[in-house]
Order: C-alpha cells, then sequence, then structure tokens
C-alpha cells in the first residue's frame, strides 16, 4: 500500500537547521508531487513548498522562501525538508503530503514529525 | 495573496446536516479540496476536485461550489465527525497552496 513514512521527532536550538525526511513506498515515486505542510500548535495548516521528483523542481511559499529547501532523491523515493534559523515559531507539525498533480488534491499523508525549537 | 476564508466553528446536533462553507475570489475556477483532522491525527482528504469523494469516504460527505462559496456538506452527522476541516486550492497566479483557515465541527 502506498506509505509514506517521516524520520522521527526533533528538538533544536534557535538558529540551527533542521531536516526532516519522508520516505515513500508503495506508488511510482517520479509520478507524483511531494508538499510540505505544518501546523503550529493549536493553529490551522500551513503550506511551505512543494517538490516535483521528477525533475527536481521545486517552488516555496513566500513565507519560506530563503530559508526552506526541499530536494527528492529517487534511488531512495525519499524527500527532504531542510528549514534552516530556526525560530521558536517554528515549533510545529511538519507532513508531508503527495498529489498527483500540483493543483491536484494531497491524497496519503505522512504521519508527522514534531520540531521543537527551544534553547 | 490569495485568501480561502472559513468560520471557526460549525455545531451541529446528531443526524442534521453541517455546512462549512470557504470563501474565496473566483473560486469557482479552481479545484478545491477538503481535508477533515482529528486531534493528533494527520489530515484526511474527504473531497477532492469540487465533489468528488475519495475510496472509503462515506456518501454522506459532499462538495459544492455557488458563486465565490465553495461548500463542504456533511449529512445525518455522527460524533465520529467531529473534528477540524480545511478548504485547500492552488493560486494559479502565485502557483502556491493555499488552506483555509480551518473549521471546528462540533456535534451537540
Amino acid at each position: 500500500q502506498v506509505q509514506l513514512v517521516q524520520s522521527g521527532a526533533a528538538v533544536k536550538m534557535p538558529g540551527a537547521s533542521v531536516t526532516v525526511s519522508c520516505k515513500t513506498s508503495g506508488y511510482t515515486f517520479t509520478s507524483y508531487y511531494i508538499h510540505w505542510v505544518r501546523q503550529a500548535p493549536g493553529q490551522g495548516l500551513e503550506w511551505m513548498g512543494i517538490i516535483n521528483p521528477s525533475g527536481g523542481r521545486t517552488n516555496y511559499g513566500q513565507k519560506f522562501q530563503g530559508r526552506v529547501t526541499v530536494a527528492s532523491d529517487t534511488s531512495t523515493s525519499t524527500v527532504y525538508m531542510d528549514l534552516s534559523s530556526l525560530r521558536s515559531e517554528d515549533t510545529a507539525a511538519y507532513y508531508c503530503a503527495r498529489s498527483l498533480g500540483d493543483s491536484s488534491s494531497m491524497d496519503v499523508w505522512g504521519q508527522g514529525t514534531t520540531v521543537t525549537v527551544s534553547s | 495573496s490569495y485568501v480561502l476564508t472559513q468560520p471557526p466553528s460549525v455545531s451541529v446536533a446528531p443526524g442534521q446536516t453541517a455546512r462549512i462553507p470557504c470563501g474565496g475570489n473566483s473560486i469557482g475556477t479552481k479545484s478545491v479540496h477538503w481535508y477533515q483532522q482529528k486531534p493528533g491525527q494527520a489530515p484526511v482528504l474527504v473531497v477532492y476536485d469540487d465533489s468528488d469523494r475519495p475510496s472509503g469516504i462515506p456518501e454522506r460527505f459532499s462538495g459544492s461550489k455557488s458563486g465565490n462559496t465553495a461548500t463542504l456538506t456533511i449529512s445525518r452527522v455522527e460524533a465520529g465527525d467531529e473534528a477540524d476541516y480545511y478548504c485547500h486550492v492552488r493560486d494559479s497566479s502565485s502557483e502556491h497552496v493555499v488552506f483555509g483557515g480551518g473549521t471546528t465541527l462540533s456535534v451537540l
């Protein structure tokens, strides 16, 4: 079955960087886009960016441009999201999700990765 | 930037119909998708492309659009439908995904 399995929780100091991985299985990796969406405690969903694993083209939300990098590894069917210059406001659950096209629905989601930024 | 507007909360009695609106400029020209999220869980797709249902989603969940508003309708509401619901579109001008602020459905 289709699965998106994310890396485990992370605790980071302010100013540090974090990398969250999303390992996919059960489908053709290059046939679906992968989005990154985050959710701060008690808040709504916030879109961070998208990658097309077929070619590696990315598009990032304006709020995150310059601080987020998303990359894919076709040899392991894994997508990585790197967020730098962390601050306390980046404390959130981070989700990866797949979609067939860049305007399509996100039909399968990862389980989420909690990132805590604290000194 | 493009904005989707949802009411913070909707309340309905069991067995009644819940309607959750999602307003946005020219939303009629965009594909609207809806997600259900229960506490501590990842979102689940319940309606895609305005009104289609993924396999496994009950027929009680339906979507529609009229004017500048898309609506998620849940018929014969059950206690298990209590959750946060989010609408989603892609803004073609920025090529960015936008989520509504989310609506908490309470079953009285």
